[in-house]
């Protein structure tokens, strides 16, 4: 069974409309985070979060805002959606520290029209 | 800031044949380097995890080598099989808790019967 639950698996928008992506880890862990991966780019690192916290954030658009409601949540959402922003999105986690190993979800799919 | 090379972007072998892919990095500060497998429509799979003071390890079927003089990981899938198809991705942390990872851009392998 998964340990990190991602919903939806794949959503359509329109340009300009705003989608959150849920991501759900049951790992115990105190970190996650997430990530981009693109046609045009290689996985790319978003933003990181330790205890609920931002830890940091690569992302230079704030259409991006993480939002962690409880310790195992980091959801994301993203607003006035453009095609540019169509990517595979996956949620990680790991139990912290430097040596921590991440383990990822299985993406989110985001195709934006 | 960091920057990671990976080559070669597509890799066809036969199989039983070996399969050696190789990431070179920027930043003399990284200090933990990955291997990931992504299989299509799925998520990452955690090969291995090597430390700046290991430069050789073994796994099932591959071994990782680390040159931090050169900057330079590398992957050697021996005798691959056709479940070894699937991309491959090097990533890059520094000694820092961000959990932030550089990934290079993958490479695709497959293994013909």
């Amino acid at each position: 069974d998964p340990k990190i639950i991602q919903k939806p698996k794949y959503l359509v928008a329109v340009t300009g409309s705003e989608k959150i992506l849920i991501c759900e880890q049951y790992l115990g862990h105190n970190a996650m985070y997430w990530y981009r991966q693109s046609a045009k780019k290689p996985l790319e690192f978003m933003f990181s979060y330790s205890y609920q916290k931002l830890m940091d954030n690569q992302t230079a658009s704030s259409r991006f805002q993480p939002q962690s409601s409880k310790k195992n949540h980091l959801d994301l959402q993203i607003t006035a959606l453009k095609p540019d922003d169509s990517a595979t999105y996956f949620c990680a986690s790991s139990s912290g520290g430097v040596t921590g190993q991440l383990y990822f979800g299985e993406g989110s799919k985001l195709t934006v029209l | 800031g960091e920057q990671v090379e990976q080559r070669p972007p597509h890799l066809s072998v036969r199989e039983g044949d070996s399969a050696f892919i190789t990431c070179t990095y920027t930043d003399p500060n990284s200090y933990y380097f990955f291997w990931y497998k992504q299989e299509p429509g799925a998520s990452l799979q955690l090969l291995m995890k090597v430390f700046s003071s290991t430069e050789i390890n073994e796994g099932q079927g591959f071994t990782v080598l680390l040159n931090k003089k050169d900057k330079r990981l590398s992957l050697n899938l021996t005798a691959a099989h056709p479940g070894d198809s699937a991309a491959y991705f090097c990533a890059v942390r520094p000694n820092t808790n961000t959990g932030k990872l550089t990934f290079g851009d993958g490479t695709v392998l497959t293994v013909k019967p």
